[in-house]
């Protein structure tokens, strides 16, 4: 089976960093995704690992560790308008093409 | 447009009534892909269809649960006999062929089952 971990809410202040983190135990492994959703609209992609190591993309980065099963997504600089809930999503290497989501985590941005 | 598009956004549907919800996605993308999300939840795989072949319907929940592409465009995921349970936002995605790293969403429609 397919098992995704990550947690359910973060709260941090306008300007500042945050990682969430995502653990994952799957019937093998073909790529990492995570996206940003708004309330109420649909899911929209940040970034791809299938690799180990750094993906950097102005002020979002997300690091894959494939023996670890571990992944996380850095938020640098911080907006308000980056309150959203973060999803991590994995696809398997069965040649199944379904994404296998964990439950999202809530991010709160303050002033 | 540009992007997938889904109809209706809402829908209020009475316990047993039947429901379609429409999905047409980006103009020559050969993957499709329905999801549920339950509120507070990561979305759900229900199927997949590669052109008009379905694919891969292992998420269905049950045998209320049918969708189909007759012409490889536009699906439509029909729910007979709605329950309370069915109530979630149904995501429809699609992507290029083989290689396409993310499928890209639709807004979803919003079921609520009273």
């Amino acid at each position: 089976g397919q098992n995704i971990d990550q947690p359910t809410e973060m709260t941090a202040t306008e300007g500042a960093i945050v990682q969430i983190n995502c653990t994952y135990q799957t019937s093998g492994f073909n790529g990492l995704f995570w996206y940003q959703q708004h309330a109420g609209e649909a899911p929209t992609f940040l970034s791809y690992n299938v690799l180990d190591g750094l993906e950097e993309k102005g002020r979002f980065s997300s690091f894959l560790s494939r023996s670890k099963g571990y992944s996380y997504l850095l938020l640098k600089e911080l907006q308000m308008k980056d309150s959203a809930s973060y999803l991590c999503a994995v696809r398997d290497d069965t040649g199944r093409r379904a994404l296998t989501f964990g439950s999202g985590t809530r991010l709160q941005v303050q002033p | 447009g540009a992007g997938v598009s889904q109809s209706p956004r809402y829908k209020v549907a009475k316990r047993g009534q039947d429901v379609a919800l429409r999905c047409d996605p980006i103009s020559g993308h050969v993957s499709l892909f329905w999801y549920q999300q339950a509120l507070g939840q990561g979305p759900e795989f229900l199927t997949y269809f590669q052109n008009e072949a379905q694919l891969d319907k292992s998420g269905l929940p049950s045998d209320r649960f049918f969708a189909e592409r007759p012409e490889g465009s536009v699906s439509t995921l029909k729910i007979q006999r709605t329950q309370q349970e069915d109530s979630a936002v149904y995501l429809c995605a699609s992507s290029l062929e083989e290689g396409t790293r993310s499928p890209y969403f639709g807004p979803g429609t919003r079921l609520t089952v009273t």
